[in-house]
């Protein structure tokens, strides 16, 4: 019963590149979020997604980055011509229903991707 | 912003002494969780409170919460070095989209 699985877990990329970052969902989880931490801070919400459908992308950039979530496969955080200021590490969470209705169920994270822009 | 924010930033303790970190958030809110984050590492599900529980009890975890003052603290009692780690509080809001919004953090150090 795997978790939260995310690939890669480093990725360097230089100025310019596209980066894209994998992420699985727990088995039955179709709900999935995305959330960026910068060293010593918090994590900063980026975009909420369902099966198909982008549920809020409140905290996603408006250009550069972009995320799907396909009927089949992992979710995609993609970040073309990437900056030295998009290192960060990145986290993929996933619950089986969105929090706020099922308030039981918290997330389960996965163990990131750290980028870094050189 | 929703975004809570942690108090202290960052706490050095004795082992087997008692840590308590806060948290303070500004809607209202469906749940609050705290998380653990090792140096490096995936955030940890600690402990879940529903907006209408005021104590939360898990092993050597105690978590209150307290709504009319929107703030939600943590305790660990008799603290291990293990315990070293970044503690984070997220809230679900009662409106819009069911997302956590996580707080800044306290880092905690546990002196062996």
């Amino acid at each position: 019963n795997a978790g939260v699985m995310q690939n890669p877990r480093h990725l360097v990329r230089r100025r310019g590149q596209e980066a894209r970052l994998r992420c699985s969902p727990m088995k039955g989880h179709s709900h999935v979020y995305w959330y960026r931490q910068l060293p010593e801070e918090g994590l900063k919400f980026m975009v909420y997604l369902q099966k198909e459908n982008i549920i809020d992308e409140s905290g996603m950039p408006k250009e550069r980055f972009s995320a799907e979530f396909p009927k089949e496969g992992p979710s995609i955080l993609r970040i073309q011509q990437v900056v030295r200021g998009d290192s960060a590490a990145y986290f993929c969470a996933s619950s089986p229903s969105p929090p706020g209705q099922s308030i039981n169920y918290g997330y389960t994270f996965g163990s990131g991707t750290r980028l870094t822009v050189v | 912003s929703q975004q809570g924010e942690e108090d202290p930033q960052a706490l050095s303790i004795q082992e087997g002494e008692n840590a308590t970190m806060n948290c303070s958030y500004k809607t209202s809110i469906n749940n609050l969780q705290w998380y653990r984050q090792n140096s490096g590492r995936g955030l940890v599900h600690l402990i879940l409170i529903r907006s209408n529980e005021r104590e939360k009890h898990s092993g050597r975890l105690r978590v209150t919460l307290d709504t009319s003052k929107k703030s939600s603290s943590l305790l660990i009692t008799a603290s291990r070095a293990a315990d070293t780690a970044s503690y984070f509080c997220a809230t679900v809001a009662t409106s819009g989209t069911y997302k956590y919004i996580f707080g800044t953090g306290t880092r905690l150090k546990v002196l062996a």
